[in-house]
């Protein structure tokens, strides 16, 4: 079975720090896809990254960053010099093969205080 | 390019009656699905559709329904509807299954009292 765990609740920080969202999935399928989606007070989800399970390559968008490794089936992401606007529950989720159906993260809870 | 517009907004309803909800994807998408979320629960899959056809379906019982129209718009429709129906329902829809990512809307709550 697939399932994602998110195992920080809620993470506070003071703005311009740096925070990492943890994320650990696990399935037996060899191709598959990892999102992390922001949801702020609205309650939109907004989609923010994706990673394919045959690119382990990271990279840097901005101030958001992620490290995926399958070798622990984690897919952290990293959001640098965090703002008072980035607070909002991010979730990280998990989508099969030829499935429309994501699997998500129980989700983070960030503030940034000023 | 309109985003996922789903409708209403906002929903208050009783006990023991039952509701529909829209949702229209974004122009080209032919695939909706539909989630539920509450704190006790978070995120869970509730249907999919594509191309008019319910490709996959999560845990939920019979009152959960669901169709998709030939313009590629949903409704989600739930009978009897009890207390713990209250949540709030997000749609999404995807170019394609797999790799492309999914866009939501800005959610349905539905409240029951």
């Amino acid at each position: 079975a697939q399932k994602v765990t998110q195992a920080q609740t809620e993470i506070s920080v003071v703005e311009k720090e740096d925070v990492t969202l943890d994320c650990v999935y696990e399935t037996r399928d060899t191709t598959y896809y990892l999102f992390w989606y922001k949801q702020p007070p609205s309650g939109e989800l907004v989609f923010l990254i994706r990673r394919n399970s045959f690119d382990e390559q990271n990279e840097i968008s901005g101030r958001y960053s992620w490290n995926f490794q399958k070798s622990t089936s984690s897919f952290n992401f990293t959001i640098t010099a965090s703002q008072v606007v980035d607070s909002a529950v991010y979730f990280c989720a998990l989508r099969m093969d030829s499935s429309y159906k994501l699997i998500f993260g129980s989700g983070t809870r960030l503030l940034v205080r000023p | 390019k309109a985003g996922v517009t789903q409708t209403p907004r906002y929903l208050i309803k009783t006990r023991g009656q039952q509701v529909t909800l829209s949702c229209s994807p974004i122009s080209g998408h032919r695939s909706v699905s539909w989630y539920q979320q509450t704190p006790g629960q978070g995120l869970q899959f509730l249907f999919e559709y594509f191309s008019e056809t319910q490709r996959n379906k999560g845990n939920f019982p019979g009152r959960f329904s669901g169709r998709q129209f030939s313009n590629s718009r949903s409704e989600m429709n739930v009978s009897t509807l009890e207390l713990g129906d209250s949540a709030l329902y997000l749609c999404a829809s995807s170019l394609a299954a797999g790799t492309t990512e999914a866009f939501f809307g800005q959610g349905t709550r539905l409240t029951v009292v």
